[in-house]
């Protein structure tokens, strides 16, 4: 089956720190990768996505590499800010059709002034 | 201009009971999803739908129904509540060819006493 593996949290920083978030993952064909963001008391937003080995998905400050050799997908940021608080969840999706997405566990970030 | 919405946002209702979680989506997306949230943040996918299938987790218990009134709305029923069904409720849509970027709604939080 699928499955995707984050590093536990939560993960505290300070503010301007750099940041990174392992992600890894098993899957059953060619899967897409994505990292989606929970600010609190919100719903859960896409932060970036790569469809192909070796692309690289980047949005506000964050970049993640496609990584097929290592079934990788890590999250990094250069400076964080406090507005980066949130839950970070890593996810994959296999296949077309009606498929839903496959979920990390979350990471909880807390960036500290 | 909400793109995906539910309705109600909180939910609080008595074991035994049965209640419904109302999803719309602005988006002209034909792909809708059910996604819970339990109390430890992980996320995991029930249903996946558009007009050809419906796709169920097999750990979903029989319980849960989505109902697809049209096109632009997937809702899901809960009969015979349980303590262990208290948790967040995301509604998801997507649309090819952008089918792997799912959508989220804001969340029903159900709380079973």
């Amino acid at each position: 089956g699928n499955s995707v593996t984050q590093m536990e949290g939560p993960v505290t920083l300070s503010e301007e720190a750099f940041l990174t978030i392992n992600c890894t993952y098993t899957a059953t064909g060619y899967p897409s990768l994505f990292w989606y963001v929970q600010y609190p008391g919100e719903g859960l937003q896409l932060l970036l996505k790569a469809t192909k080995a070796d692309d690289k998905g980047s949005n506000k400050g964050f970049e993640a590499t496609y990584r097929k050799e290592t079934t990788s997908f890590h999250l990094e940021k250069g400076s964080v800010q406090v507005s980066d608080s949130a839950v970070y969840f890593c996810a994959l999706r296999v296949g077309g059709g009606a498929d839903g997405l496959t979920f990390g566990k979350g990471t909880h970030l807390i960036i500290q002034p | 201009d909400t793109a995906v919405s539910q309705t109600p946002k909180y939910l609080v209702t008595q074991m035994g009971n049965d209640k419904s979680i109302k999803c719309e989506q602005n988006l002209g997306h034909d792909t809708m999803y059910w996604y819970k949230q339990d109390s430890k943040k992980f996320l995991k996918i029930m249903f996946s739908y558009n007009n050809k299938e419906l796709i169920i987790n097999e750990t979903v218990p029989n319980r849960f129904s989505p109902k697809s009134p049209d096109k632009a709305h997937l809702n899901l029923h809960i009969n015979s509540l349980e303590l262990g069904d208290s948790a967040v409720y995301f509604c998801a849509s997507s649309h090819p060819p952008e089918a792997d970027t799912q959508y989220f709604g804001p969340g029903t939080r159900l709380t079973v006493l």
